[in-house]
């Protein structure tokens, strides 16, 4: 079974601070996925990746940084949070190559205040 | 890019009754389509993955559809039941992306 674990679960940041929120997968899959997930509007791709090294700008980009340091590990990067990105976060693994299953975390729920 | 709309947001159906979901999308590259669950407080599950050169698709009571013509993919629960009550996605993908986009999603619920 694919593993991919997020890490926090739960955080609380201040408007203005600098949080990370990390995802790590034992899948050995090249691509991995942020994802926001707000009522109304579905999954909404932040940034993505096709492997170490590299990383793409999704559909709302604008806020956040990633890094994808090793094939295992994505993290997302908010330099400066606002209230606006509180949200719940998943991060995604999956292969290229005709197979477009994605696997997914639990989700961060992130509240910025 | 690409757009995907899914419909109905809510769906409440009785014990045994069929339940479906509607996904239309904009790209004609788009090669590659999944349905997700999620359940409360959880991450997405796939539940079932069709490419294009599919048409249709069974697996334990779910039945996909794909009508490439108009750009259509459905998702039939066939005999839903109280576990079935979740959140389902359809997800899509073209052939020359990586990037996957998903529907806004589908509050089911499923009454006994």
């Amino acid at each position: 079974e694919a593993a991919v674990t997020q890490s926090p679960r739960n955080k609380v940041a201040v408007t203005g601070g600098k949080v990370t929120l990390s995802c790590n997968q034992t899948n050995n899959h090249n691509n991995m996925y942020w994802y926001r997930q707000d009522t109304g509007h579905g999954l909404r791709l932040i940034h993505y990746s096709y492997g170490a090294g590299s990383t793409e700008k999704g559909d709302i980009p604008d806020g956040y940084k990633a890094s994808r340091p090793s094939q295992e590990n994505f993290s997302l990067i908010l330099e400066l949070a606002t209230p606006s990105q509180t949200s719940v976060y998943f991060c995604a693994s999956g292969n290229r190559g005709g197979d477009e299953r994605l696997f997914f975390g639990h989700g961060t729920k992130l509240s910025v205040l | 890019g690409e757009q995907v709309e899914q419909r109905p947001p809510h769906l409440s159906v009785r014990e045994g009754d069929s339940a479906i979901i509607i996904c239309t999308y904009t790209d004609s590259a788009t090669a590659y389509f999944s349905w997700y669950k999620q359940e409360a407080g959880a991450g997405l599950q796939l539940l079932m993955s069709v490419l294009s050169n599919v048409d249709r698709k069974e697996e334990q009571g779910l039945t996909v559809l794909l009508n490439k013509k108009d750009k259509r993919l459905s998702l039939n629960l066939t005999a839903a039941h109280p576990g079935d009550s979740a959140v389902y996605f359809c997800a899509v993908s073209a052939s020359n992306t990586d990037k996957v986009v998903f529907g806004t999603g589908t509050r089911l619920q499923v009454s006994p």
